[in-house]
């Protein structure tokens, strides 16, 4: 059983390169979350999604665009890349929203 | 504004003493409540969640935590630490119906062999 799969594991951009962060869930979660993750800082929602064609907002949604076309995919977009995003993104899913998230292996993103 | 707030940011202990890691939580109404441990290298991973009932709940790896409603608070608690231990851990609730978890800035605990 998969879980919860992010690709890439590591990632350098330039600044101003866009790019996709892919996640994918083999549970049938309906619920999915994108999270970012600073030194010092815990971690940050920055959208999220209760089921497919479904998608809000977080608390640091600025710089970032994600789509829900499936229940399994999830994919975060960086369109013009810029240093303040270098950090460690976290993909989320659950079953429903009474149940705990289950989390991916991350990808870690660094712009210079 | 809804937030998470973890006491310790790092914590070095040895071999079995005890832990403590301190969260509050600033929610009204009902919360759930949540400890998830990262080991190194490693996705988060829950420990122990709380929603309702006994106010004392157990997780797994010896890890228990208590709710205490009058101060806001979800303690997390282990007897005797192990090297093992040795992570980064994170207090998290959850209110509302979208499932959105606001995380704590995290405590790093480091358990010296």
């Amino acid at each position: 059983n998969a879980g919860v799969t992010q690709t890439p594991k590591f990632r350098i951009l330039k600044i101003g390169q866009s790019m996709t962060l892919q996640c994918t869930q083999d549970m049938n979660h309906n619920y999915m979350y994108w999270y970012r993750q600073d030194p010092g800082m815990g971690l940050k929602l920055i959208y999220y999604s209760v089921g497919a064609g479904i998608t809000d907002k977080g608390e640091v949604p600025n710089g970032y665009n994600v789509s829900r076309s499936t229940t399994e995919d999830f994919p975060l977009r960086l369109e013009l890349a810029a240093p303040s995003q270098t950090s460690v993104y976290f993909c989320a899913s659950a079953a429903s929203m009474d149940q705990p998230q289950h989390f991916g292996d991350g990808t870690r993103l660094s712009i210079l | 504004a809804q937030s998470v707030s973890q006491h310790n940011h790092h914590v070095i202990l040895s071999e079995a003493a005890s832990l403590e890691l301190g969260c509050n939580y600033s929610y009204g109404g009902t919360v759930n409540l949540f400890w998830y441990v990262q080991y190194p290298g490693q996705h988060l991973q829950l420990l122990l969640k709380y929603f309702s009932g006994d106010p004392l709940v157990k997780g797994i790896k010896g890890f228990e935590a208590e709710f205490i409603k009058s101060k806001f608070s979800f303690n997390l608690r282990k007897p005797s630490v192990q090297w093992s231990d040795t992570a980064e851990y994170f207090c998290a609730a959850r209110s509302g119906n979208t499932g959105k978890l606001i995380f704590g800035q995290g405590t790093t605990l480091q358990v010296k062999p």
